[in-house]
């Protein structure tokens, strides 16, 4: 149990375009999500955290505008990086609680983001 | 200060050795505690959960918490060329704090 799929694993844009990673809690449901970033060897950094049906909470240093977080659905939260630049090349890793029974999150495969 | 502290080694042990990984955290009203394994270019894996003082084992691996000391730990008995990962430490407030993690190598 607790599967958390993303959908693309890898992703490679041209600089200005937007980009939509999607997370998927397969056999839960997500009260909430989470979505982190990792540059190369470093450790996860959080950028938001997202309620089912409700504004996601970004962290300080995050800009909303640019990554556009949407959880719809008890199951589906989404990530778009918008305007995307070279900068933004990381490994988006977003997580799932369920809420009910305990705090662990399960964190989905990762999508790899290159922007050209 | 961080809020959470490990070793970024690597710790080298060899096969069959017992690989101690520690972690320590400044907020002392953090009430959870996990373990998750990272190879490298994939996501976080969990291995092990913990919420109060005391050993929880799990396998061949055990987690050492005292929450006196800011203190957790994780035992890998019987390491394998396998574990070779990042370990990273979580502590849980209403959000996951990671450390940098513990880079670990078990050699033949």
């Amino acid at each position: 149990g607790a599967v958390v799929s993303q959908h693309p694993s890898w992703v490679i844009c041209k600089s200005g375009t937007s980009v939509k990673i999607e997370c998927r809690s397969l056999d839960f449901q997500a009260t909430t999500m989470f979505w982190y970033r990792q540059f190369p060897k470093q450790s996860l950094m959080l950028m938001a955290t997202s309620n089912e049906g409700s504004k996601a909470t970004y962290e300080q240093g995050v800009e909303k505008d640019k990554f556009l977080i949407n959880h719809a659905s008890l199951t589906l939260s989404t990530l778009t990086v918008t305007s995307a630049h070279p900068e933004d090349s990381s490994f988006y890793i977003c997580s799932a609680r369920d809420g009910v029974s305990t705090d662990t999150q399960y964190f989905g495969p990762g999508t790899r983001l290159t922007v050209l | 200060q961080k809020e959470v502290e490990q070793n970024s080694g690597p710790l080298s042990v060899p096969e069959g050795a017992i690989a101690s990984l520690n972690c320590t955290y400044s907020d002392r009203v953090s009430q959870s505690f996990f373990w998750y394994r990272q190879y490298s270019g994939k996501s976080p894996e969990l291995i092990m959960s913990i919420y109060s003082n005391g050993d929880k084992e799990d396998g061949r691996f055990t987690a050492q918490l005292n929450k006196a000391s800011q203190y957790v730990s994780l035992l890998i008995r019987d390491s394998q060329p396998s574990d070779s990962a990042t370990y990273l430490c979580a502590v849980s407030t209403d959000k996951l704090i990671f450390g940098t993690g513990t880079r670990l190598q078990v050699f033949p």
